[in-house]
């Protein structure tokens, strides 16, 4: 079963603008970690937030982390053609087996020249 | 170092056949996950060892799959007999596996699986 829910499940941008997109889990979390997958490839990890952890930064990408409200988000500034791909946000239960991460469902992102 | 490596990338074959996936993981990484990716039902985790024991095999549809880890730098995953249903892609990802560092799992290009 699916832990996190992205939202949007779509989203297409013009170059230069910000992306959002958001991600909703239901249980409690040891860590939340985003991931991209360009077409055709395997996923390749962007970011992991860990549950006491409020905001992350790495270059474009700034993710969020609200506990409370089981809610994380992802913003990409400044984006780029490059940066058409899927997103996906991965959780680590309190209760998982060390390792074991549920992945949603995914928001695919276009970016327009 | 080149990464988590799956063979073969693309297979095709008829109902009935068995089939093997293979998946080399990261050296050094003591976790290893094989996935099935579709567009139903999105990214699922069939099985995932720790120091080539299986943990969690709960995502495993069914009898007819069976994944192994011999030893570090090796598993595979067996689907015996194949069904149309069984089409999708077949990823195998690594993590250092131990406690207290990140989790972050590095992922193949996986296999593309289709089933006549």
């Amino acid at each position: 079963s699916q832990q996190g829910e992205e939202d949007p499940q779509a989203l297409s941008i013009q170059e230069g603008e910000n992306a959002t997109m958001n991600c909703s889990y239901k249980t409690s979390i040891n860590n939340l970690q985003w991931y991209r997958q360009n077409s055709g490839r395997g996923l390749v990890h962007l970011i992991l937030i860990r549950s006491n952890e409020r905001e992350k930064h790495s270059g474009r990408l700034r993710v969020t982390l609200d506990t409370s409200k089981k809610s994380s988000s992802l913003l990409i500034t400044a984006s780029r053609a490059a940066d058409t791909a899927s997103y996906f946000c991965a959780t680590r239960g309190e209760t998982d087996s060390w390792g074991k991460l549920q992945f949603g469902a995914g928001t695919q992102v276009v970016v327009t020249p | 170092d080149a990464g988590v490596i799956q063979s073969p990338r693309h297979e095709v074959t008829e109902m009935g056949q068995e089939v093997t996936l293979r998946c080399k993981p990261i050296s050094g990484h003591n976790s290893l996950f094989w996935y099935r990716q579709t567009m139903m039902r999105g990214l699922e985790l069939l099985i995932y060892f720790n120091n080539n024991v299986p943990i969690d095999d709960s995502g495993m549809p069914e009898d007819r799959f069976s994944a192994k880890m011999p030893n570090a730098s090796f598993s595979t995953l067996k689907i015996q007999p194949s069904e149309p249903r069984d089409s999708a892609v077949y990823f195998c990802a690594s993590s250092l596996g131990i406690a207290g560092a990140g989790d972050e799992q590095f992922f193949g290009p996986g296999t593309r699986l289709t089933v006549l």
